[in-house]
């Protein structure tokens, strides 16, 4: 079975603070996405990345910037954190680039900025 | 612009049978998925359209029309465990998904 695991369940972040949220999947997929969700709205695709230290803006990329140094772990970084970010943050990833897959979701971090 | 419709919320009745539908407009399409979130968990897979016609997988079937844009998730035998979001989500010609909101589905006794 794929295991996707993202660093926490529950973030509490104060405005303007570096936030870091972590994901790591065991089954050497090529493809890993941070993705937002809110109520009402469908999920949003904040990046991705396909490869190794390979990164591509999603639809809201805006206040966010990511990380890929190893294959197995993408980390989102939110540089000064706002109260408009807060939010589910979802990890997914799939097996190859270009393709189409099935992706495959951490359990999410919910996400609270005061 | 990219566009994926599905109702907001439906109720059924344990037993019974219920159909969530989901429109789309989107630049291309490469296939449609189902995806299953219970409330504070993480979206998990129950289908994959990519040719027009249904799909059966036990209680759920899930059906495709390319040329109407449309398709439904078929859930017989309602179980309460199967409260839960549907989500809608089509993959465009650059292998990206757009989601739709989802379709909260309450199960009644």
């Amino acid at each position: 079975d794929v295991k996707v695991t993202q660093s926490s369940r529950y973030l509490v972040k104060r405005t303007g603070e570096k936030v870091f949220l972590e994901c790591v999947q065991d089954m050497d997929h090529e493809n890993m996405f941070w993705y937002r969700q809110d109520p009402g709205l469908g999920l949003r695709l904040i990046y991705f990345s396909y490869d190794v230290k390979m990164k591509e803006k999603g639809d809201i990329p805006e206040g966010y910037s990511v990380s890929r140094e190893k294959k197995e772990r993408f980390s989102l970084i939110l540089e000064s954190a706002s109260t408009n970010q807060t939010s589910m943050y979802l990890c997914a990833s799939s097996r190859l680039a270009g393709e189409v897959e099935t992706q495959y979701f951490g359990p999410g971090t919910r996400l609270l900025v005061l | 612009g990219q566009n994926i419709d599905q109702p907001t919320e439906m109720t059924a009745t344990e037993g019974a049978i219920v159909q969530i539908n989901c429109t789309y407009q989107t630049s291309g399409f490469n296939g449609l998925f189902w995806y299953q979130q219970h409330a504070g968990e993480a979206p998990t897979f129950l289908s994959y359209n990519v040719l027009d016609g249904l799909e059966e997988k036990g209680r759920f079937s899930s059906f495709l029309s390319r040329s109407k844009g449309y398709s439904y998730l078929l859930l017989k035998e309602l179980q309460m465990k199967d409260s839960a979001s549907y989500l809608c989500a089509v993959e465009d010609s650059n292998y990206q998904l757009i989601w739709g909101a989802g379709t909260k589905l309450i199960i009644k006794p």
